[in-house]
This record gives structure tokens, C-alpha cells and sequence, in this order.
């Protein structure tokens, strides 16, 4: 199975800061990857799939990038709301894939 | 509206079977694939497997083969997910989720919280 590896597993940063989180796979595939924010007690929601798609109502600073092993999650301008775990998903054979998650935390 | 709603938390002892609904409403059950995923504290989404609701067919990870078992009830548009010999690290929140306008997970349940105690 490809496994999927992010980093950084933590990071502080502050309003306004432009983030940058990365997901890494151990073979390369097609662009069936997405990403995921999600608040404590809460389900994942849906930011980006196809790598670089963004969903419906999803603010344009989220910008999705990378194909084949190298993907990233980008936030432009971080704002309050988006502190959060972010999570990367291969989606395109079974098993799924997550990876291991990025905590994202205000500095 | 498209919803997924879980039934609620449960409390197990080890060696114990859980079954967790999942109620859909909203859209043609047998339209799309089931996933399940399991959280456990401090780990990564883990996915469980799948039911497709229209024959029954599923698939599962290979970690939860021979404990878990996915079904889909089309008479009450509901999933179930029954993970059997519970373990301490089974101790999670289980999420039923699927693909409905996206190519990704787009629907999620709520969650349901199984904590696995003596």
C-alpha cells in the first residue's frame, strides 16, 4: 500500500502567515489526493481534492499543489479560523490512505 | 440535505463486538460507496473499508480484515460498521463517510465514540 508521510506533524505560526504543509507519497500516482481540515470533535472537512480543486465555499487562501509523490497544502494568509489539524488523503486505490496529520497552532 | 447520522457512543470491554449505525438521508443510498474510517487518539485517519449499498459488495483494510464487517441496509437506508474482539487501541471515534459531489470524502458523520475498557 503507498503510505502517505506529512510534515511538519506541528506548527505554530500567527495571523497572517503564509503556511506551507506537505504530504509525501511513497510511490507516485495520479492527483486522487485531498486535503482535509478538521477541529476538535469534529468530522474532517473537505478543502481540496484532485490535489489542487478547491471545494465549494472553501476560501480561496487554501490553494492545493503537486502531483506523482510531492504534494502540498498551502494557507496565504492564515486567519483565527484555520487554526486546526490538516490531513492529506489518497483516494484513488484501496486502501485509502491518510497521512499523519499537521496541527496547526497559533504562535 | 445530504446527512449522516451516527448512533451514539458506546462502552465495551475487551473481546467485546461493537456495531455502529449510520443513517443517510438526502440522497439514492444505493447510489454511492460507504467508507468507514477509524480516529484513535493521537493517530491518523485510518480507513476501514467500504460497502457498496447496491449488492452488497465490500472491501476492507487489510489491519481490520476478520474483525470488521460493513453491511447496508436498503430498507432503512442505513451502514453499519461491527468491529468484533475489541481491543484497548480500538478505543476511537468512528466515522461513516462517502463521495458524493467531490472526489473525495465530501459527507461525513458526526462520529461515534467506542471506548474499550475493563
Amino acid at each position: 500500500a503507498i503510505q502517505l508521510t506529512q510534515s511538519p506533524s506541528s506548527l505554530s505560526a500567527s495571523v497572517g502567515d503564509r503556511v506551507t504543509i506537505s504530504c509525501r507519497a511513497s510511490q507516485g500516482f495520479s492527483s486522487a489526493l485531498a486535503w482535509y481540515q478538521q477541529k476538535p470533535g469534529k468530522a474532517p472537512k473537505l478543502l481540496i481534492y484532485d490535489a489542487s480543486t478547491l471545494q465549494s465555499g472553501v476560501p480561496s487562501r487554501f490553494i492545493g499543489s503537486g502531483s506523482g509523490t510531492d504534494f502540498t497544502l498551502t494557507i496565504s494568509s492564515l486567519q483565527p479560523e484555520d487554526f486546526a489539524s490538516y490531513y492529506c488523503h489518497l483516494f484513488n486505490n484501496y486502501p485509502h490512505t491518510f497521512g499523519q496529520g499537521t496541527k496547526l497552532e497559533i504562535k | 440535505e445530504v446527512q449522516l447520522v451516527q448512533s451514539g457512543a458506546e462502552v465495551k470491554k475487551p473481546g467485546a463486538t461493537v456495531k455502529i449505525s449510520c443513517k443517510v438521508s438526502g440522497y439514492t443510498f444505493t447510489d454511492y460507496y460507504m467508507h468507514w474510517v477509524q480516529q484513535a487518539p493521537g493517530t491518523r485517519l485510518e480507513w476501514m473499508g467500504l460497502v457498496d449499498p447496491e449488492d452488497g459488495e465490500t472491501i476492507y483494510a487489510e489491519k481490520f480484515q476478520g474483525r470488521v464487517t460493513i453491511t447496508a441496509d436498503t430498507s432503512t437506508d442505513t451502514a453499519y460498521m461491527e468491529l468484533s474482539s475489541l481491543r484497548f487501541e480500538d478505543t476511537a471515534v468512528y466515522y461513516c463517510a462517502f463521495r458524493y459531489n467531490y472526489s473525495a470524502f465530501d459527507i461525513w458523520g458526526q462520529g461515534t465514540l467506542v471506548t474499550v475498557s475493563s
